[in-house]
């Protein structure tokens, strides 16, 4: 079944710890991008890549790392995560180019105390 | 810099009836990408519709279809027919095909079916 696949689905964390919630997915994507989604904030893009070892910030990159050492993996990294990064996160994969649409993952719910 | 616009955060619609949401999009690139998205309560993302800046036509994928309106930088959906299971998140979104690839999203509109 062609999927993103992420992980944790739910995380509570405490202030400054490092963490790392992973994505997969298996439709041989170029696209990999990672969002956050804020009440009344929509979802806004962090960081995205567009093939391996490419990445680039979206708009709301501070705080955040990514890397993109194989094609069908985009690890989101919070090297010392703060209670603003409290959010629900989206991973998402496509074809390259403007007529694909994404495939989200099922979203990861992090709380940081 | 590009930008998505949803200006309704939230609408109540009568059962079996006709809904639009409104999105409202600004760019540099001639070539772009309008999409929707649904998310229901349960929290997933699921594609619904896209439009291509050079479609002539409107697309429509079963009860959805989008009103595009390229001179006025307007893509709306429109849903017909809405049903209860129509409640939910939806969000329109767009992708630029000249330039790096960023994809940006509207802050949502949240759709309520009365029965």
């Amino acid at each position: 079944e062609a999927q993103v696949t992420q992980n944790p689905r739910y995380l509570i964390t405490v202030t400054g710890k490092k963490l790392t919630v992973t994505c997969s997915q298996n439709m041989n994507h170029e696209y990999m991008s990672w969002y956050r989604q804020d009440p009344g904030l929509g979802l806004r893009q962090i960081y995205y890549s567009m093939n391996v070892e490419v990445t680039d910030k979206g708009d709301v990159p501070e705080g955040y790392k990514v890397s993109r050492k194989e094609k069908r993996n985009f690890p989101l990294i919070l090297e010392s995560p703060s209670p603003n990064q409290t959010s629900l996160y989206f991973c998402a994969s496509s074809l390259l180019g403007g007529v694909n649409e994404q495939f989200f993952g099922p979203g990861t719910r992090l709380t940081v105390l | 810099a590009q930008k998505i616009t949803q200006t309704q955060p939230g609408m109540f619609v009568q059962e079996k009836e006709a809904v639009t949401l409104d999105c409202t999009y600004d760019t540099s690139d001639p070539s772009y990408g309008l999409f929707w998205y649904k998310q229901p309560s349960s929290g997933e993302m699921i594609f619904l519709i896209y439009q291509g800046s050079y479609d002539q036509q409107n697309a429509t994928e079963g009860r959805y279809s989008l009103n595009f309106q390229k001179a006025r930088k307007s893509a709306n959906l429109v849903i017909s027919a809405s049903q209860l299971g129509d409640s939910a998140m939806y969000f329109c979104a767009m992708r630029e095909m000249n330039r790096d690839d960023k994809i940006i999203f509207g802050k949502g509109t949240r759709l309520h079916i009365l029965p």
